[in-house]
């Protein structure tokens, strides 16, 4: 049950758009639909940005999007603004060996410049 | 509103066991699952396990079997996550989540911070 791999960081200005990767395996990211990205800022608990890959619960607002390619899911953030500053993190159901779980990947720092 | 409460720091020693305890509200508790994800300081986030409140099945990450037991009181809508064995490495927040029925955890508890030092 290794983590997702994602970069580090990742950085933007104001108005443009970042992309943060996420790729895992066959037994998640790839075999299922069931991926998820969490926005946190400092001190705080995890919100829930996207889920079932590219689904946006209510509030999230339509410039957060997500999507999936094979074995790599992605959130793009477009119109970048500074309160989108914090660690984001995906994560996925998985199944290794019949055992079903959940994997997180390491975090993302998105910086605005 | 839906909210997920959980109880306060606790401060333990090497060897010694602690219970979390996570009280929900502003929905039908056995009707959704609930996870437990730990961050120890400066570090991802990590899924430790899962059960369902309407018919207690568990499920747990193969790094915390046979060391981490979730149970819940269905009469008070409380979940509990307990760890035994502690190490200094268990030093973190301890997060319960509620599953939103699409794996995803849509509700968040606002953390219990567990400190584990001789």
């Amino acid at each position: 049950q290794s983590a997702l791999t994602q970069p580090r960081s990742v950085s933007g200005s104001p108005g443009q758009s970042v992309t943060i990767s996420c790729t895992g395996t066959s037994s998640d990211v790839g075999g299922y639909n069931y991926v998820s990205w969490y926005q946190q800022h400092p001190g705080k608990a995890p919100k829930l940005m996207i889920y079932d890959v590219s689904k946006r619960p209510s509030g999230v607002p339509d410039r957060f999007s997500g999507s999936k390619s094979g074995n790599t899911a992605s959130l793009t953030i477009s119109g970048l603004q500074a309160e989108d500053e914090a660690d984001y993190y995906c994560c996925s159901y998985a199944a290794y060996a019949g055992i079903d779980c959940w994997v997180f990947g390491g975090g993302t720092k998105l910086t605005v410049l | 509103q839906v909210q997920l409460v959980q109880s306060g720091a606790e401060a333990k020693k090497p060897g010694a066991s602690v219970k979390v305890s996570c009280k929900a509200s502003g929905y039908t508790f056995t009707s959704y699952a609930l996870h437990w994800v730990r961050q120890a300081p400066g570090q991802r986030l990590e899924w430790m396990g899962w059960i369902h409140a309407g018919n207690g099945n568990t499920k747990y990450s193969q790094k915390f079997q046979g060391r981490v037991t979730i149970t819940r009181d269905k009469s008070a809508s409380v979940a509990y996550m307990e760890v035994s064995s502690l190490t200094s490495e268990d030093t973190a927040v301890y997060y319960c989540a509620r599953d939103n029925l699409n794996y995803a955890c849509d509700y968040w508890g606002q953390g219990t911070l567990v400190t584990v030092s001789s």
